[in-house]
């Protein structure tokens, strides 16, 4: 089982849309941080959360870390074919073993 | 972009083979990781270093082993590859707990 679960796993929606993606785990993190990878690719740091009950905004996306620093979630507002993309969280331990979730594969139709 | 360069970027060996993958930064970062990445699994980390000669396990280790004689250079090696190792890899680097992970392009692996 992964420390990290991300929900749901696959995500097919129109242009125009909102969603939210969820990243949950037991384990409290020191921070978390969300990617973005692109096929063929490595994954690109979108953001880092580090304070519980944090919320970070990145113009039409929406990064919450949850009270008690064991999940977060990303809402995008307003989804556009460019946000399409592989979307995984990754959990920092005391010890910088970052951990990463399976991912969220996001697809925003025209 | 972050200075990592990762080589082979693609490579095809057979089951039984030695294959050594390498990993060479330009920033002068103290952590490096090598993770791979598989369908359904995500990123799992194999092995990192934080720091010269100084490394430790990851969640997947076994069957993988690790140098860094350098800052700049980490190396991955398989001592004699199977077809479960068949995967992307990607090496990654950081200035330190909590820091940002920059990612390189990653590896292709094929073993037949």
């Amino acid at each position: 089982t992964q420390l990290l679960e991300q929900s749901p796993q696959f995500l097919s929606i129109q242009e125009g849309e909102n969603l939210t993606v969820y990243c949950n785990s037991s384990s409290v993190f020191s921070s978390l941080q969300w990617y973005r990878q692109e096929p063929g690719e490595g994954p690109v740091l979108l953001v880092t959360v580090v304070t519980g009950g944090e919320v970070k905004k990145l113009k039409r996306l929406t990064f919450q870390f949850g009270d008690a620093r064991k999940d977060s979630s990303l809402h995008i507002t307003a989804a556009q074919p460019g946000d399409t993309g592989l979307y995984l969280c990754a959990g920092a331990q005391w010890n910088n073993d970052m951990r990463f979730g399976a991912g969220t594969r996001l697809t925003v139709k025209p | 972009d972050a200075g990592i360069t990762q080589s082979p970027r693609h490579k095809v060996t057979e089951t039984g083979t030695p294959v050594t993958l390498r990993c060479h930064q330009t920033e002068n970062h103290r952590y490096m990781y090598w993770y791979r990445q598989d369908p359904g699994h995500g990123l799992r980390l194999i092995h990192y270093s934080y720091g010269v000669k100084d490394t430790d396990k990851g969640e997947v280790s076994d069957g993988y082993s690790v140098s860094r004689s350098k800052t700049e250079d980490f190396l991955l090696t398989l001592e004699s590859a199977t077809s479960s190792q068949t995967s992307v890899y990607f090496c990654a680097i950081s200035g330190g707990a909590g820091n940002t992970i920059y990612f390189g392009e990653g590896s292709w692996l094929t073993v037949v």
